[in-house]
C-alpha cells in the first residue's frame, strides 16, 4: 500500500484557471503537508495542517487554499492559476516533529 | 527562527569515491535533524535521522551523519560512491524554539562519474 498518494501526478491547464490536487496519507499521522518545489529544486513549504491548526507560509498567496475533509487527506485548491504556479507539488505527513513521509509529487504545468 | 545551510549545490565524485555532503544549521537548542534524497521523478525520501542519543546515525544505502553541536553541524557522508547515488539530497532541521515546522536546506545535487 503506497503510505502517501497524490493525484493526478501530471497536471496541465490554462492561466485563470481552478484546479485542485488530491492527497491521501494512510500512516494515521496527525499532521500533513504541501510543499512547492521550483525549477532549482528548492523546496518551499505552503502548509501544514492537523485537526487543531492550520499554519501558512505567510509568502503563499492566497489562491492557494487547503481543504482537509479527514485526518486521511488535505487536499490543494488553487484559484486563478498563474505562469509561475509552474512547479512540482509535493504533500507530505508527519507526527511532528518527527520525519516526513512525501507523496510522489504533482507536476503542474500553467500554460 | 532556525535554518539549514547546505555547502555546495553540486558535488561531484568518482563511482567508489568518498561522499561528503555538508550540512550547518542554525538553532538554540538541540533540533531534530534529518537527510532526505530525492531521485529524478520522485518523491523524497528519509536517508537518516538524528533526535536524540548517538551522534553517530546510520542510515539506508551505506550513509551516515554526525551531529556535531559545537560545529552546528550534520554533514552526509558515505565511504564509496555508487552510480546509484546520483540524486537530490535535502537536509532538514525541525523542533527548535517550539516549532515543529521543518526547515529544508536548499539540496546539493550529487553526480557520480563511473
Amino acid at each position: 500500500d503506497t503510505a502517501v498518494s497524490q493525484t493526478p501526478k501530471y497536471l496541465v491547464t490554462q492561466m485563470g484557471n481552478d484546479k485542485s490536487i488530491k492527497c491521501e496519507q494512510n500512516l494515521g499521522h496527525d499532521t500533513m503537508y504541501w510543499y512547492k518545489q521550483d525549477s532549482k529544486k528548492f523546496l518551499k513549504i505552503m502548509f501544514s495542517y492537523n485537526n487543531k491548526e492550520l499554519i501558512i507560509n505567510e509568502t503563499v498567496p492566497n489562491r492557494f487554499s487547503p481543504k482537509s475533509p479527514d485526518k486521511a487527506h488535505l487536499n490543494l485548491h488553487i484559484n486563478s492559476l498563474e505562469l509561475g504556479d509552474s512547479a512540482v507539488y509535493f504533500c507530505a505527513s508527519s507526527t511532528r516533529p518527527h520525519e516526513q513521509y512525501f507523496g510522489p509529487g504533482t507536476r503542474l504545468t500553467v500554460t | 527562527a532556525q535554518s539549514v545551510t547546505q555547502l555546495g549545490s553540486h558535488v561531484s565524485v568518482s563511482e567508489g569515491a568518498l561522499v561528503l555532503l555538508r550540512c550547518n544549521y542554525s538553532s538554540s537548542v538541540p533540533p531534530y535533524l534529518f537527510w532526505y534524497v530525492q531521485y529524478p521523478n520522485q518523491g523524497l525520501q528519509l536517508l537518516l535521522k538524528y533526535t536524540t542519543g548517538a551522534t553517530l546515525v546510520k542510515g539506508i544505502n551505506g550513509f551516515e551523519a554526525e551531529f556535531k553541536k559545537s560545529e552546528t553541524s550534520f554533514h552526509l557522508t558515505k565511504p564509496s560512491a555508487h552510480m546509484s547515488d546520483a540524486a537530490e539530497y535535502f537536509c532538514a532541521v525541525s523542533g527548535t524554539g517550539g516549532s515543529y515546522i521543518p526547515t529544508f536546506g536548499r539540496g546539493t545535487s550529487l553526480i557520480v562519474h563511473p
